[in-house]
């Protein structure tokens, strides 16, 4: 079964910072790698997504990058701002359609 | 072009009551699936569909029934609800050139 994990768990940083999440997977052989965001008490907004033959992908200040061969995948936050502040969730897709979610990174983003 | 819209946004239920949550897509996409959020657990499949008339069970099945008559519309039934089933309700459907996910605002369930 897929194992998706996701370091660290909270982060606080201040504004202005660029910053690093991690999602490490333990299955390969995937289909492709989503990075959603999500405000409390809210539902899913997708940020990127990655194809299996893709090494990144870019989106204004995001950055995603995917190394299959070793399980990884970082989402890069440029010039980070208050407005950042949310949980972060890395999803895998295998085989079919279904997504493995990791737990999450919780962020805040200090004025 | 609304997306995945749910319903209801929240609801109460006691133990033993049944219920259905509402989901619908616009974007003619064939699959369509329900995950449960539950704190710690991450986001946890329930039952998937791939097309009309077409279900599957999940990760975690157990006390929830689907149904798939038409494209647009994917219901979540509660057959007997119990306080383990308390969460929170994500519909999605998978779709576009590069097979995204795309998630409905999601369904806050409290089972007393």
């Amino acid at each position: 079964k897929q194992e998706v994990t996701q370091i660290p768990a909270a982060l606080s940083v201040p504004e202005g910072e660029n910053l690093v999440l991690n999602c490490s997977f333990t299955d390969s052989a995937i289909y492709n790698l989503q990075w959603f965001r999500q405000d409390p008490g809210k539902g899913l907004t997708s940020l990127l997504l990655i194809q299996s033959s893709q090494r990144e992908q870019t989106s204004g200040r995001l950055n995603a990058s995917l190394d299959k061969s070793s399980g990884r995948s970082t989402l890069y936050i440029a010039a980070s701002q208050p407005g950042d502040s949310a949980t972060y969730l890395c999803a895998v897709r295998n085989s079919g359609y279904a997504l493995n979610f990791g737990k999450g990174t919780s962020l805040l983003v200090t004025p | 072009n609304a997306g995945v819209t749910q319903t209801p946004k929240f609801q109460v239920l006691k133990t033993g009551q049944s219920m259905t949550l509402q989901c619908a897509q616009d974007m003619n996409h064939e699959y369509m699936s329900w995950y449960r959020q539950d704190p710690g657990m991450g986001l946890r499949l329930i039952h998937y569909s791939v097309g009309a008339g077409i279900t599957d069970q999940g990760e975690v099945p157990n006390g929830y029934n689907v149904s798939r008559s038409t494209t647009e519309d994917f219901p979540l039934r509660l057959l007997s609800a119990a306080p383990s089933q308390t969460s929170v309700y994500f519909c999605a459907a998978v779709g576009g050139p590069y097979n995204e996910q795309f998630f409905g605002p999601g369904t806050r369930l409290t089972v007393l």
